[in-house]
């Protein structure tokens, strides 16, 4: 079945470590995004792509980093730098188009839960 | 930059009773979604809305977008128990990139 896929579900990690968190899809979706959630919160967009070799930055993106080596992939690391990074981190995508059926939807993955101990 | 706002932050109500949810943007927005995320799951899609003074049905839902382009409502006539979640607006500023409202929880007491 066609659709978005974050792993790992449920990651732990020490202060001081980086850590990867992976989003692939077989959608053959054009853009990827990264969003963070934090408790009783909104998403707030951490990095962006619309093509391959190409992203940009959200409103949060510092201690952040991404590639686009791929369409179907987009990983996310939450580096040392970033102050706070426990949250729930959702991938999602969309495909680019205007004709019949093209509803604008963002398709998201199940996310991705990081706790920093 | 842009900010997508959303009130109230909390809503609770009795089955039965009517909810709106109001989305205001500091800027003009290209089209406006709406989404509904389930305690523990994921944002789900429920509507776009691209036109000015736009409105759109979905049996008990209704959305509209205003005059101006920069604010959106959702209102629930009715509401179950399995409206119970959060409401998301999400504007699209610009080719591909989308902000999210603050959102609004609705809890409906049975």
């Amino acid at each position: 079945d066609g659709g978005i896929t974050q792993s790992p579900k449920y990651l732990f990690r020490k202060e001081g470590q980086n850590v990867t968190l992976s989003c692939e899809q077989n959608l053959n979706h054009d853009a990827m995004y990264w969003y963070r959630q934090d408790p009783g919160q909104g998403l707030r967009l951490i990095y962006y792509s619309q093509i391959v070799n190409d992203f940009q930055k959200g409103d949060i993106a510092e201690g952040y980093s991404v590639s686009r080596e791929k369409k179907e992939s987009f990983p996310l690391t939450v580096t040392s730098a970033q102050k706070n990074p426990t949250a729930f981190y959702l991938c999602a995508s969309i495909p680019w188009g205007t004709g019949t059926g093209y509803t604008g939807e963002l398709f998201f993955g199940e996310g991705s839960r990081l706790t920093v101990l | 930059g842009q900010q997508v706002m959303q009130i109230p932050q909390y809503q609770h109500v009795q089955e039965g009773e009517d909810f709106t949810t109001y989305c205001n943007s500091s800027t003009t927005l290209s089209n406006i979604q709406w989404y509904k995320q389930r305690p523990g799951g994921h944002p789900v899609f429920l509507i776009q809305l691209v036109k000015s003074g736009e409105v759109k049905k979905q049996k008990r839902l209704t959305f509209q977008f205003g005059e101006a382009k920069k604010n959106s409502s959702l209102h629930i006539t009715a509401t179950q128990t399995t409206d119970v979640g959060t409401y998301f607006c999400a504007g699209q500023a610009g080719t591909y990139k989308y902000i999210f409202g603050t959102g609004t929880r609705l809890k409906v007491l049975a």
